[in-house]
């Protein structure tokens, strides 16, 4: 079974309008980490937003905020007031286990295309 | 250093030959972790370490691949007698923590003809 699910292949947003990407994981552990990164046509791999799964209130970064719903198992990145340089992969994933020592878990990815 | 230095940035192997890339973690980071991207798509776990000790080594082909993190060096992976189908992204990451965001590297491109 996939850990992380993110049904977005494409995602299309107009410049300064929000964009929401989802993301479901799937995990019986209750100690886990949710990430966020983004990777550029340049190929790097940024690191935007983390979640705890003990966290209370939702991560926030800029204009980057993750919407937690623990019962449902997902963790939805929203961009808000998109700008060109956004248009990128964005890939979810997961790290779980007791400190989290396991490996990361990444989804299948999302690419978003941010239009003028 | 400030952030995870991966070299050699492109690396071009005939089928057969051995690939070496290595990775320096970020200063006082105990995690790195070892991806292989093939398509700009798909992140493949291979192996771990804490420190200098394999943490989880699960995704390594070990027939072929083999990694090392020794003190006061470079981290690196080895790919003896590479296949074609090795040709991918190498992505080296570390983490301060083990329940911390880790930072990537920028990579190494393996060509594999």
């Amino acid at each position: 079974a996939q850990k992380i699910t993110q049904t977005q292949p494409g995602m299309f947003v107009q410049e300064k309008e929000a964009v929401t990407l989802d993301c479901t994981y799937d995990t019986s552990d209750p100690s886990y980490g949710l990430f966020w990164y983004k990777q550029p046509s340049s190929g790097e791999m940024i690191f935007l937003i983390y979640q705890g799964s003990y966290d209370q209130q939702n991560a926030t970064e800029g204009r980057y905020s993750l919407n937690f719903q623990k019962a449902r198992k997902s963790a939805n990145l929203v961009i808000s007031a998109s700008q060109l340089g956004d248009s990128a992969m964005y890939f979810c994933a997961m790290r779980e286990g007791r400190n989290y020592g396991q490996n990361f878990v990444f989804g299948p990815g999302t690419r978003l295309s941010v239009l003028p | 250093g400030e952030e995870v230095a991966q070299t050699p940035k492109h690396l071009v192997r005939g089928e057969g030959q051995k690939a070496k890339l290595y990775c320096a973690p970020i200063k006082g980071h105990s995690y790195v972790f070892w991806y292989q991207q093939v398509l700009k798509n798909e992140f493949k776990f291979l192996i771990s370490f804490q420190n200098e000790n394999v943490f989880d080594e699960t995704g390594m082909p070990k027939e072929r691949f083999s990694a090392k993190c020794l003190p006061n060096s470079p981290c690196s992976l080895e790919i003896q007698a590479t296949k074609l189908e090795d040709s991918a992204v190498y992505f080296c990451a570390s983490s301060q923590i083990s329940y911390g965001e880790a930072f990537f590297g920028q990579g190494t491109r393996l060509t594999v003809v």
